[in-house]
C-alpha cells in the first residue's frame, strides 16, 4: 500500500458544486501539503499544516479550504468549484527529526475536472 | 523563501551522462537541497539531497557549489526510464515549498 493515498484519483464535476479531496498517510509525519499541478507551470503550494493545529496558506489558496482532521488527514475542500480549477492535484508529507531533512512524499494525484 | 532557476528543457541521449543545473543564489545557509523528479502520470519522486557536500546515491549525484547559490543534479548514464521533470527545491527546512517549473528531460535511444 502507498504510504501517501489520496482519494479520489479522477474526479469529474460541475461549475459550483462543492468538491472534497481527501488524504492520508501512514508515514508517521506532522507535516502536510497540498499542491496544484497545471501543464507548463510546474507545482504550485495551496495549503500546508506543520501540524493538527497549524495551518497555513500557501502561494494559491483563493478558492480553497483545508481541514487537518488528524496527523494523518489532511482533506482540500472547493467550495464552489469553477473551470480554472481543473488540475492535477497532489498531497505531500515531511518531516524534520534528526535524521531527517525535510524530503518530500507525494501521493499518486487526483485529477479534477470542473465543467 | 529561495527561488529557483533552472533550464525548460534539456535533452540527452542514452548511456550519456546528463548535468542538470540550477541556481538558488538566495537560499538560506542552513537549508537542505532536494532534487525530485517527476515521471509521466506519477507524483513526483524523491532523487537525492544534499548541504554542503557532494552526495552519491544510487539514483544519482549532487555537485554544490561552494557558494551554495546552484546545485548540479548529475545522471551519470541516462537511460529512457530516466525522462522526467526534474525539480531542485533550496527550501528543505522552510516548510513553505514551492517548486519551480523544473527541468523536462529527454532521453534519446
Amino acid at each position: 500500500d502507498a504510504d501517501v493515498t489520496q482519494t479520489p484519483r479522477n474526479r469529474i464535476t460541475k461549475t459550483g458544486k462543492r468538491i472534497m479531496l481527501e488524504c492520508s498517510q501512514t508515514k508517521g509525519h506532522d507535516r502536510m501539503y497540498w499542491y496544484r499541478q497545471d501543464p507548463g507551470l510546474g507545482l504550485r503550494l495551496i495549503y500546508y499544516s506543520f501540524d493538527v493545529k497549524d495551518i497555513n496558506k500557501g502561494e494559491i489558496s483563493d478558492g480553497y479550504s483545508v481541514s487537518r482532521q488528524a496527523q494523518a488527514k489532511f482533506s482540500l475542500s472547493l467550495e464552489s468549484a469553477i473551470p480554472n480549477q481543473t488540475a492535477l492535484y497532489f498531497c505531500a508529507t515531511s518531516d524534520l527529526g534528526r535524521e531527517n531533512t525535510g524530503e518530500l512524499f507525494f501521493g499518486e494525484g487526483s485529477r479534477l475536472t470542473v465543467l | 523563501d529561495a527561488k529557483t532557476t533552472q533550464p525548460n528543457s534539456m535533452e540527452s541521449n542514452e548511456e550519456e551522462p546528463v548535468h542538470l543545473p540550477c541556481n538558488h543564489s538566495t537560499i538560506s545557509g542552513t537549508d537542505y537541497i532536494h532534487w525530485y523528479r517527476q515521471l509521466p502520470s506519477q507524483g513526483p519522486e524523491y532523487v537525492i539531497h544534499g548541504l554542503t557536500s557532494n552526495v552519491n546515491n544510487r539514483m544519482a549525484s549532487l555537485a554544490i557549489a561552494e557558494d551554495r547559490k546552484s546545485s548540479t543534479l548529475i545522471l551519470h548514464r541516462a537511460t529512457l526510464r530516466d525522462a522526467a521533470v526534474y525539480y531542485c527545491d533550496p527550501g528543505g527546512s522552510q516548510g513553505n515549498l514551492i517548486f519551480g517549473k523544473g527541468t523536462k528531460l529527454s532521453v534519446k535511444p
